[in-house]
């Protein structure tokens, strides 16, 4: 039972530098979300996609980008990373129906010196 | 826009003893459904209990029950017979039929003390 997949699990990067964050899900579900976590904070959204082809702005979107692949895949790009930028990454899907619960991934630990 | 406010950073309880986390939000809709997420040292998300607004009973999974004021806007979680596997940190979260969005708030860590 995969659920939702992301990787990598954790990352360093050099300021400026680039990466890209995956995310498969394998339960059919259309909508798609990225959120971070920061101490204190909670779960932040970042973006987010309804259905395959569409993306919208979460609450934290600034210095990110993302690619709805197809149904299964949803990536976040990071273009110049920033230390603000250092947190815990985690994508979810969620099934039909807005009552339906959130799926999460095990989250992805990204650092940025 | 929907806000969730958890004002406990930590608590603590002792094993099998009862503890209740506090959340309060605000939302400008009528129908909307309320969560209680749990995240254990392990990072990942679980969903522990979700509430219908429209519905005025109380839910309730095993060990996990809400008391839902909507005209306060609270929706707290008690966690009755605490067990260490308990420890973690739980977020509320609101999600409405306005948009496509789970909001949460910032979290409350518990200790659950053998």
């Amino acid at each position: 039972n995969a659920g939702v997949t992301q990787t990598p699990k954790f990352q360093v990067l050099k300021t400026g530098q680039s990466m890209t964050l995956q995310c498969a899900q394998d339960m059919n579900h259309n909508s798609m979300y990225w959120y971070r976590q920061d101490p204190g904070m909670g779960l932040r959204l970042i973006y987010y996609s309804a259905s395959e082809g569409t993306t919208d702005k979460g609450e934290v979107p600034n210095g990110y980008n993302v690619s709805r692949l197809n149904k299964r895949e949803f990536s976040l790009r990071l273009e110049s990373a920033a230390p603000s930028q250092t947190s815990v990454y985690f994508c979810a899907s969620r099934g039909q129906g807005w009552s339906g619960e959130l799926f999460f991934g095990e989250g992805s630990r990204l650092t940025v010196l | 826009a929907q806000t969730v406010t958890q004002s406990q950073p930590e608590m603590s309880v002792q094993e099998a003893e009862t503890v209740t986390l506090s959340c309060t939000y605000d939302t400008s809709e009528n129908n909307y459904y309320l969560f209680w997420y749990k995240q254990p040292p392990s990072r990942q998300m679980i969903l522990v209990i979700r509430q219908e607004a429209y519905k005025q009973q109380n839910a309730t999974e095993n060990r996990f029950s809400v008391n839902f004021q909507k005209a306060a806007k609270s929706f707290s979680l008690k966690i009755s017979d605490s067990q260490l596997g308990d420890t973690a940190m739980y977020f509320c979260a609101i999600h409405d039929n306005a948009g496509n969005m789970l909001t949460f708030g910032g979290g409350t860590r518990l200790m659950v003390k053998p």
